[in-house]
């Protein structure tokens, strides 16, 4: 059973480009969860979707950055115009999502370690 | 507002001695607690979690945590230290109880263990 899947696993860029980070989330889980950690800290929540709708976005910065999680494929977090600022660990997680009760778990991948050249 | 504070950036123990990593929350009401680990480059791995159920939690790697309210502590212990437990570990409160939503991270403990 496959956990949380992150592509790529390193990833690097020049200042102005465009960087995709890919969420495959467990099987069978509906909710996903992408957050950041910059060097020396600890990871600060993102954007918190299920499919197709986003359900808080409050830690997203209001420019170049949006998420996506499709119908059908992995969840995107992409970033425009990359700054050097923007080098960083993005983390995503996954919650099965629907269950009354404790509170849910979240799963983490891997990892994308994004530098900006 | 929902916060967690871990009172040590960073811990030293020997092998086989007892390991105390500190921490925190504040919370409006009842929280869920969770102790996460991060080995280098890899990804988080949960330890344990507090849903207020019994107030000492027994997680993975013999490690446990005890939700002290009168205190607003949930601190992670385990008996002895072994070198695979060096690694960051991270005490993180979810403000939205019963609910999934986001999480909050202390600032982490790095924790070294010395042969």
């Amino acid at each position: 059973n496959a956990g949380v899947m992150q592509n790529p696993r390193h990833l690097v860029r020049r200042r102005g480009q465009e960087a995709r980070l890919r969420c495959s989330p467990m099987k069978g889980h509906s909710h996903v969860y992408w957050y950041r950690q910059l060097p020396e800290e600890g990871l600060k929540f993102m954007v918190y979707l299920q499919k197709e709708n986003i359900i808080d976005e409050s830690g997203m910065p209001k420019e170049r950055f949006s998420a996506e999680f499709p119908k059908e494929g992995p969840s995107i977090l992409r970033i425009q115009q990359v700054v050097r600022g923007d080098s960083a660990a993005y983390f995503c997680a996954s919650s099965p999502g629907g269950l009354a009760g404790a509170q849910e778990t979240q799963y983490f991948g891997p990892g994308t370690r994004l530098l900006v050249l | 507002a929902q916060s967690v504070t871990q009172l040590d950036s960073h811990v030293s123990v020997s092998e086989g001695t007892p390991v105390l990593l500190r921490c925190n929350y504040s919370s409006s009401y009842s929280p869920s607690l969770f102790w996460y680990v991060q080995h280098p480059n890899k990804g988080l791995q949960l330890l344990l979690k507090y849903t207020s159920a019994a107030t000492l939690v027994k997680g993975i790697n013999g490690f446990e945590a005890e939700f002290k309210k009168s205190e607003t502590s949930f601190h992670l212990t385990k008996p002895s230290a072994h070198m695979s437990d060096a690694a960051e570990y991270f005490c993180v409160v979810s403000p939205f109880y019963n609910q999934g939503g986001k999480l909050i991270f202390g600032q982490g403990t790095e924790l070294s263990v010395k042969p």
